[in-house]
Formats: C-alpha cells, structure tokens, sequence
C-alpha cells in the first residue's frame, strides 16, 4: 500500500524547541496539504502546494510555522518557538488535481505533544 | 466564511441497526462539495462518500446514504446494518468546487459507537 506516509507519527517536545515533521504523498500527486486537529475538533486547514508552489496559506499559520515542498515531492512542515497550544495532531493530505472532484487522502497523522 | 456543524458528539448504535449522523453548514456559494469521512482510532482519515451541490439525487456507496437538502442546507449520513467496524469519528466535511479553493472545511465530529 503506497499511501501517504507522516514522520514520525508521535513527537514530545518541550516548550522553545523547534520541531520538523515531514510527509510523503501519494507518488504521482501534485498537489499536498496539511491540516491541524486538536482533541475533540475536526481538522482545521493550514496550507496547500501544487507541486513545489505555496498556494493558500491559513491564517493560522503564524511567523513560527513554516512549510516547504521542494522538488514538488516530499513536503515538511517546521514549527519554531513551540508553545503548548502547539500541541495537536498534524495531517497531510495528497491528491491529483486535474480539475474536478480532487479527492483528498489523508496520511495517519503526526501527534505533537509540548510539554 | 463556510462553517459545519455537527450537533451530536456522540451517538451509539446496536450492531445491524440503523443509525442517522446529522450535519449542517452555511455557506452562500451555490457550487460546492459535501463529505463524510470516517476516523478510526489511529488510523488515518477516510472518505466515506460525496456529494456534488448541484446533484439533486443522494449519494449511496453500499451500506451508507446521505440526504442532501440544499435549501436547509442539511446533509446526514445514514448508515445501515451497522457493524462492528463502523465504529469511529465521524467527520462532515465541506469545500468549494473552484479550482483555487481546496480546503476542506470540517465540523466538530461525532463519535460513533457500536454495540454488540
């Protein structure tokens, strides 16, 4: 099965350390999102690329958040400065967009945990 | 700005029965997606089924069926005979069918139970 992939899936961090998740789509996909969860809430949108391009950046998004997506491929997602209110599931998302429905596949997630 | 609601956290259900998740969003677009995805615990997210707005006929993918009513802008999802498997959350999800707008809109979720 050649799903979505998340690395890793669990991080403990403590508060002021800078934490980098990665994720590997669905090979062919062009385009790749990520999303936040926090206990008891749906996911919450924060970014999408097509290809190697940023398109839509979330206002929850803030300075201390960066994500790349170099080469089109892989896609990381670094978090400065943690704050507990960091701690939260983070999800990609991969799909093919060639107009139309464009599904969305979600990988199993990477759990943050800021002490 | 597009929001959904899901007015029931939690909900349970005796295997093979019959059980209604309900969902709601507001949005003043006419040309939309709707969703339901399925989040078994620590597992990944999965889609359900889908709905185009502008089919007026409901989605059914086997065992699951949603009613769309566009003017309530309601969608509920139906499940029938319900099995052991079903059990967990339950996202209603929305977005807009443009190009440049991919974002998926969740609501809040509900928990779904199975009792044997």
């Amino acid at each position: 099965d050649t799903g979505v992939s998340q690395n890793p899936r669990h991080k403990i961090t403590k508060r002021g350390q800078n934490v980098t998740f990665r994720c590997d789509p669905i090979s062919e996909h062009n385009r790749l999102y990520w999303y936040r969860q926090t206990l008891g809430q749906g996911p919450e949108f924060l970014t999408y690329f097509q290809n190697e391009a940023q398109l839509e950046k979330s206002r929850l998004l803030s300075d201390r958040f960066s994500a790349e997506r170099p080469k089109g491929s892989f896609s990381t997602l670094e978090i400065q400065r943690t704050e507990q209110g960091d701690s939260a599931m983070y999800l990609c998302a991969s799909s093919f967009f060639s107009g139309g429905l464009n599904e969305q596949f979600f990988g199993p997630g990477t759990r943050l945990t800021v002490l | 700005a597009q929001t959904v609601t899901q007015s029931q956290p939690e909900m349970s259900v005796q295997e093979a029965e019959t059980v209604t998740l309900s969902c709601t969003y507001d949005t003043s677009e006419s040309d939309y997606y709707l969703f339901w995805y399925k989040q078994p615990p620590s597992r990944q997210m999965i889609l359900v089924i889908r709905q185009e707005a502008y089919k007026q006929q409901n989605a059914t993918e086997n065992r699951f069926s949603v009613n769309f009513q566009k003017a309530a802008k309601s969608f509920s999802l139906k499940i029938s005979d319900s099995q052991l498997g079903d059990a967990a959350m339950y996202f209603c999800a929305y977005r807009l069918t443009s190009q440049g707008a991919q974002k998926l809109v969740f609501g809040q979720g509900t928990r779904l139970t199975i009792n044997p």
